[in-house]
């Protein structure tokens, strides 16, 4: 299968500690979405790539965030200075231009900030 | 500004009643509209998407989507609940005239269906 994939899958961070998240698009899929989920709440958007230059930034993207596309394959999520607020579920999606603007999404990282 | 709005945050059915999950919508142009599934600890999956194409919309597992303009809505149903359709259904909206723009999710509604 070569969906999205995303590492880890769970992280458990003690606050204050830098974490780093890794997407894996859909090989041909040149836009890629990061979102944050808390329970019970819709994913929230956080920014979007298309290849490697970074396009939209979310106001929920805090100064302790960076996202990165280097090469415009793969992506990273880093958070820096974790607070308990952060503790959520990062997704990450991928789309082409050719669809119709669905994304395909991966299992996302759980993070949980003690 | 685009937004959804899924009226219940929770509904129960029993198995083999009839699935009506409730999505409306505000958009300022006409927007593209998506339905996703969610399982515990797992990502989201589509179930169908409406594309300004036929505004009856048919996706995977039986569920199906009609796009109404004069009620802003898009609600999702399916004839008859099985076990296996208990999970976190989320509808999701995007402006097709922006290219790459991220789709905006409603909160979700948590679907649990009883034997």
């Amino acid at each position: 299968d070569t969906g999205v994939s995303q590492d880890p899958r769970h992280k458990i961070t003690k606050r204050g500690q830098n974490v780093t998240f890794r997407c894996d698009p859909i090989s041909e899929h040149n836009r890629l979405y990061w979102y944050r989920q808390t329970l019970g709440q819709g994913p929230e958007f956080l920014t979007y790539f298309q290849n490697e230059a970074q396009l939209e930034k979310s106001r929920l993207l805090s100064d302790r965030f960076s996202a990165e596309r280097p090469k415009g394959s793969f992506s990273t999520l880093e958070i820096q200075r974790t607070e308990q607020g952060d503790s959520a579920m990062y997704l990450c999606a991928s789309r082409s231009d050719a669809n119709t603007g669905e994304l395909f999404f991966g299992e996302g990282s759980r993070l949980t900030v003690l | 500004a685009q937004s959804v709005t899924q009226l219940g945050s929770h509904v129960s059915v029993s198995e083999g009643a009839l699935v009506l999950l409730r999505c409306n919508y505000s958009s300022s142009v006409p927007p593209y509209l998506f339905w996703y599934v969610q399982y515990p600890n797992q990502g989201l999956q589509l179930l169908l998407k409406y594309t300004s194409a036929a505004t009856l919309v048919k996706g995977i597992n039986g569920f199906e989507a009609e796009f109404k303009k004069s009620e802003t809505s898009f609600h999702l149903t399916k004839p008859s609940a099985h076990m296996s359709d208990a999970a976190e259904y989320f509808c999701a909206v995007s402006d097709p005239s922006q290219a790459g723009t991220a789709l905006i999710f409603g909160k979700g509604t948590t679907l649990s269906v009883s034997s």
